[in-house]
C-alpha cells in the first residue's frame, strides 16, 4: 500500500491566486513527521513546511501553511498569493518514528502557475 | 547557511563502468542518506547511515551499491557496475538526530546518465 498519495499529477494556478496540494498518507505509527518539498526544474530539492504529528497547530511557513488534518490522515500544503516562480514539482513525504525515520516520498504534483 | 554539497553535479559513464558520487554533509548532522530519482519519477530511498554503518536500506540497493564516509567529512555512494537504468539522480540528505521530527537537508544532486 502507497504510505503517501498525491492524487494531483499536475495544478494550475493563476498568479496572486491560492492553490492546495492534496497529500494523505498511511501509518499506524503515533508518532510522524510529515513534509513538503519543492522541487525546480533545476532539479534540486527545497524544503517547505514540517508538520509533526503531535503538533496541535496547523504549521506556516511564509506564504506555505499545511492544513494538516489527522483523522483523515491529510496533510495538504497551501500556497497563498502564488508566483511564478512558484512552478515546480512538489513532494509530500512522511517520516515515521520507528527505526532510523527514513522519508518516503510521493509522487509529486506538478505546479504551473500561469500570470 | 549551511548545506549539503555534492559532487559532481552531473556525471556520463559507460554501462560497466564504476562510479563514485561524492557528498559533504553538514558539519554536525549524524545521520546520512542517498536517495534517487529516476527522471519523471517519484524520489525513492536508497540507504540511511548512522555511526559507520548502514541502518537501513531499500530493495534497490543491491549488491552493486556500496556506501563509505571515508574521512569524516565525505559521505560516498559507489556505484560497482553500472547498467542503463542506473541513470538517475541522486540526492545525498543528511540530518541532525533520529526521530520524526527535524528537517532533512538535500544537496543539489548528481545527474548520472548510464551510456
Amino acid at each position: 500500500a502507497q504510505k503517501i498519495t498525491q492524487t494531483q499529477p499536475g495544478m494550475f494556478v493563476q498568479e496572486k491566486e491560492a492553490v492546495t496540494l492534496d497529500c494523505t498518507y498511511d501509518t499506524s505509527d503515533p508518532s510522524y513527521g510529515l513534509f513538503w518539498y519543492k522541487q525546480p526544474s533545476s532539479g534540486e530539492m527545497i524544503f517547505l513546511i514540517y508538520q509533526g504529528s503531535y503538533d496541535q497547530q496547523n504549521a506556516t511557513e511564509g506564504r506555505y501553511s499545511l492544513n494538516f488534518q489527522k483523522a483523515r490522515k491529510s496533510a495538504n500544503l497551501v500556497i497563498s498569493a502564488s508566483q511564478l516562480g512558484d512552478s515546480a514539482m512538489y513532494f509530500c513525504a512522511m517520516r515515521e518514528n520507528s527505526g532510523y525515520s527514513t522519508l518516503t516520498f510521493g509522487k509529486g504534483t506538478m505546479l504551473l502557475v500561469s500570470p | 547557511e549551511p548545506e549539503v554539497t555534492q559532487t559532481p553535479s552531473h556525471q556520463v559513464t559507460q554501462m560497466g563502468q564504476e562510479v563514485i558520487l561524492r557528498c559533504v554533509p553538514i558539519s554536525n548532522h549524524l545521520y546520512f542518506y542517498w536517495y534517487r530519482q529516476i527522471l519523471g519519477q517519484k524520489v525513492e530511498f536508497l540507504v540511511s547511515f548512522y555511526n559507520n554503518e548502514i541502518s537501513e536500506k531499500s530493495e534497490i540497493f543491491d549488491d552493486q551499491f556500496s556506501v563509505e564516509r571515508p574521512d569524516g567529512s565525505n559521505f560516498t555512494l559507489k556505484i560497482r557496475s553500472t547498467k542503463l537504468e542506473d541513470s538517475a539522480m541522486y540526492f545525498c540528505a543528511s540530518r541532525e538526530g533520529q526521530g520524526a521530527t527535524g528537517e532533512l537537508f538535500f544537496g543539489e544532486g548528481s545527474r548520472l546518465t548510464v551510456l
